[in-house]
């Protein structure tokens, strides 16, 4: 069956270091999306992408980039961890910008 | 004003009764209307796509009133199961597209 995946699945770094979350899913969709979830703000866009080499920023991009390098994958890194940036961080994917959206199972990053 | 509002609840509620949802969005470029559920530390998962003709899933029904701008979820024959946060999630389309996600409604049914 077709997927969604995520990894890892638990995650605890320092401050400073670079962490790369991975994201992979199989239905072949070309619109790929990351998002935070923070008690209090519910799920904010990170990045998201509609297409092989297509990257975009979402409302709160600082600190993030991702890059999409082939349809299946959208792996987002953390160029130097903070402590703001301790979250759940849940991948998406739809086969288009209007249609619904498949969730990963998260990844929980902890950072110290 | 947030884009999209839902009422965080919680909403306590005995098996078998009917529950019902709101969430209201202010922008008339909003598109795409759907229900998700959030399970405890969990994934958001769809629950319902929102037609403006309304729609039915078992139990549950959506509704979409773009006079209002509002969408619902009515869930009748509560289970236990069903114990979860719902989701309201909008897309819009103002020359590109956004995704906004409501903050949850929070349902808890009792035994």
């Amino acid at each position: 069956d077709a997927e969604i995946t995520q990894s890892p699945r638990h995650k605890i770094t320092e401050t400073g270091r670079q962490v790369t979350l991975a994201c992979h899913q199989t239905w072949n969709h070309n619109n790929m999306f990351w998002y935070r979830q923070d008690l209090g703000h519910g799920l904010r866009l990170i990045h998201y992408s509609y297409g092989v080499h297509d990257t975009n920023k979402g409302e709160v991009s600082d600190g993030y980039s991702v890059s999409r390098s082939n349809t299946e994958d959208l792996p987002l890194t953390l160029e130097s961890a903070a402590s703001s940036q301790t979250s759940v961080y849940f991948c998406a994917s739809s086969v288009g910008p209007s249609r619904e959206q498949y969730f990963g199972p998260g990844t929980r990053l902890t950072v110290t | 004003r947030k884009e999209v509002e839902q009422d965080p609840g919680p909403f306590n509620v005995p098996e078998g009764a009917t529950v019902a949802f709101n969430c209201t969005y202010s922008n008339s470029a909003s598109q795409s209307f759907f229900w998700y559920r959030q399970d405890c530390r969990k994934e958001p998962k769809l629950l319902m796509s929102v037609y403006s003709s309304g729609n039915e899933d078992g139990r549950f029904t959506a509704q979409l009133n773009r006079a209002s701008q509002y969408i619902s979820l009515l869930i009748r024959d509560s289970k236990l199961s069903d114990s979860a946060t719902y989701l309201c999630v909008v897309i819009l389309n103002t020359g590109g597209f956004k995704t906004i996600f409501g903050a949850g409604t929070r349902l808890f049914v009792k035994a």
